[in-house]
């Protein structure tokens, strides 16, 4: 399973974009990277999934770099409520989730 | 669906007492995934079964704890005896996966709140 990294905290602005970057220099061939978002007192929620190149869904997108050894979430015109935890996942063959420390994002007005 | 459903939401018990955490994965899923969230230690996986078969227990911290799936729309967390460091929140998650699947989303329940005096 891929080890990640990705930055403890991060401060943004109502309105703004937000790019959480993630490295995973160890993932495997057939590691999909994932990321899930975590309220306070909420369980984790799946927000987007991608192998490479760049994935886009209605909440926001996951660029992959063709050596994929890091992947950068985008979070357009950030709000109040994407205050939250941020989970960066390798993920591959026995479906086996192993979370790290996470991004902690803070919106502000 | 009504999702991933975990009893009870809160418990409180005393140092030395048995605590069972419950949860109920979504119809259809075939993984299940117990987690434990502390300040300290993060989100950490326990045990996660697959067929109701326990897969990959090394994440169980010791002997105290023990995890059963009875049938695919049930499983348990068991602490015996239990200690003030087990105080966490404890989450069950389930997904469509098998060994052969890349990936799968996993859906989580409430949690637990575990408190133990």
């Amino acid at each position: 399973l891929a080890k990640t990294t990705q930055p403890v905290s991060m401060d943004s602005y109502e309105g703004q974009e937000v790019n959480i970057t993630c490295s995973h220099n160890n993932i495997a061939t057939n590691d999909y990277i994932t990321w899930y978002q975590q309220f306070p007192s909420q369980g984790p929620r799946f927000i987007i999934q991608g192998y490479k190149t760049k994935v886009t869904n209605e909440v926001a997108s996951l660029f992959i770099p063709a050596d994929r050894k890091s992947s950068t979430l985008s979070l357009p015109r950030v709000s109040l409520s994407d205050t939250a935890v941020y989970y960066c996942l390798g993920t591959g063959g026995g479906n086996k989730l192993t979370f790290g420390t996470g991004t902690q994002l803070k919106v502000e007005l | 669906d009504a999702g991933v459903i975990q009893s009870p939401r809160h418990e409180v018990t005393e140092m030395g007492q048995e605590v069972t955490l419950r949860c109920k994965p979504i119809s259809g899923h075939n993984s299940l995934f117990w987690y434990r969230q502390t300040m300290m230690r993060g989100l950490e996986l326990l045990i996660y079964f697959n067929n109701n078969v326990p897969i990959d227990d090394s994440g169980m911290p010791e002997d105290r704890f023990s995890a059963k799936m009875p049938n695919a729309s049930f499983s348990t967390l068991k602490i015996q005896p239990s200690e003030p460091r087990d105080s966490a929140v404890y989450f069950c998650a389930s997904s469509l996966g098998s060994h052969r699947l890349m990936n799968t989303e996993a859906f989580f329940g409430q949690g637990t709140r575990l408190t133990v005096v």
